[in-house]
C-alpha cells in the first residue's frame, strides 16, 4: 500500500491567488481528515469526512477554506483568496472507522504551503 | 471547548535516562490515546495507543499509562538512544459517535549522546 498520498508536496504562491491541495487516502479506510500545523498553533483539525461526507469542519478558519470530497479516493482542500498568513504545513490523514471503535490515523507527508 | 494538555514542551535527556511526557485530557467521555512521534520535516506517526479499558500498555522500551479517573496518562521511553530525538504528540479521542482526535501541543524530546 503506497499509504496516504498528498500533491503537491511544497506550493509557494502570492496572496489573493487560489490554492488547492490534494489527498488520495489509504483505499479502504473510510474517514479523511484535514490538519493544519504551525510553530504558533500546533497541529490543528480543519475538517474531516466519514464516509465521503463532512462530519465536523468547525476547524476551518475562514469562508475562504473549502474542502470537498468527491469519492472514497480523493480530497481536496481550497484556499481563495490565499493570504501569508496561511502559510503551514498542511496533513491529510485516513483511517477506518468501524462502529465506535477507533483506529490509527495515518498521515499522509504534508504540503508546504507558503504564501507571499 | 475539549482540550488536551501537554507537559513539558521541550525535554531534554541523557542518552540511556528515560523521558516522560504527561498529557491531560477534559473530555470524561474520551476513550482512546494514541501517541504520535514526528521528525523533523516528516509526518507524525503512531507508536503507541492506549484504550480505555487498559491501564498501561508496552512495547519494548515505549509504554503508556492511563488514569482515567484522573484524566491522565503518559509516555515513558527508557534507555533514550538519539533517534528517540522528536516531537513527540499526544491525542484523545472525542466521546460519542466520532472518531475525531483532540491533540496536545507536543514535546521537543531530545536526547543528549
Amino acid at each position: 500500500d503506497a499509504g496516504v498520498i498528498q500533491s503537491p508536496r511544497h506550493e509557494v504562491t502570492e496572496m489573493g491567488q487560489e490554492v488547492t491541495l490534494r489527498c488520495k487516502p489509504i483505499s479502504g479506510h473510510n474517514s479523511l481528515f484535514w490538519y493544519r500545523q504551525t510553530m504558533m498553533r500546533g497541529l490543528e483539525l480543519l475538517i474531516y469526512f466519514n464516509n465521503n461526507v463532512p462530519i465536523d469542519d468547525s476547524g476551518m478558519p475562514e469562508d475562504r477554506f473549502s474542502a470537498k470530497m468527491p469519492n472514497a479516493s480523493f480530497s481536496t482542500l481550497k484556499i481563495q483568496p490565499s493570504e501569508p498568513r496561511d502559510s503551514a504545513v498542511y496533513f491529510c490523514a485516513s483511517s477506518l472507522m468501524a462502529g465506535l471503535a477507533e483506529y490509527e490515523q495515518y498521515f499522509g507527508p504534508g504540503t508546504r504551503l507558503t504564501v507571499t | 471547548g475539549e482540550n488536551v494538555e501537554q507537559h513539558p514542551s521541550t525535554l531534554s535527556v541523557q542518552e540511556g535516562d528515560s523521558a516522560v511526557i504527561k498529557c491531560t485530557y477534559s473530555d470524561s467521555a474520551s476513550n482512546y490515546f494514541p501517541w504520535y512521534k514526528q521528525e523533523l520535516g516528516k509526518r507524525p506517526q503512531l507508536i503507541i495507543d492506549i484504550r480505555s479499558n487498559v491501564g498501561e500498555k508496552k512495547d519494548q522500551r515505549i509504554a503508556v499509562t492511563l488514569n482515567k479517573t484522573a484524566k491522565h496518562f503518559s509516555l515513558h521511553i527508557t534507555e533514550t538512544q538519539p533517534e528517540d530525538s522528536a516531537v513527540y504528540f499526544c491525542a484523545a479521542s472525542l466521546g460519542g459517535a466520532t472518531n475525531k482526535l483532540i491533540f496536545g501541543t507536543g514535546t521537543l524530546l531530545a536526547v543528549q549522546p
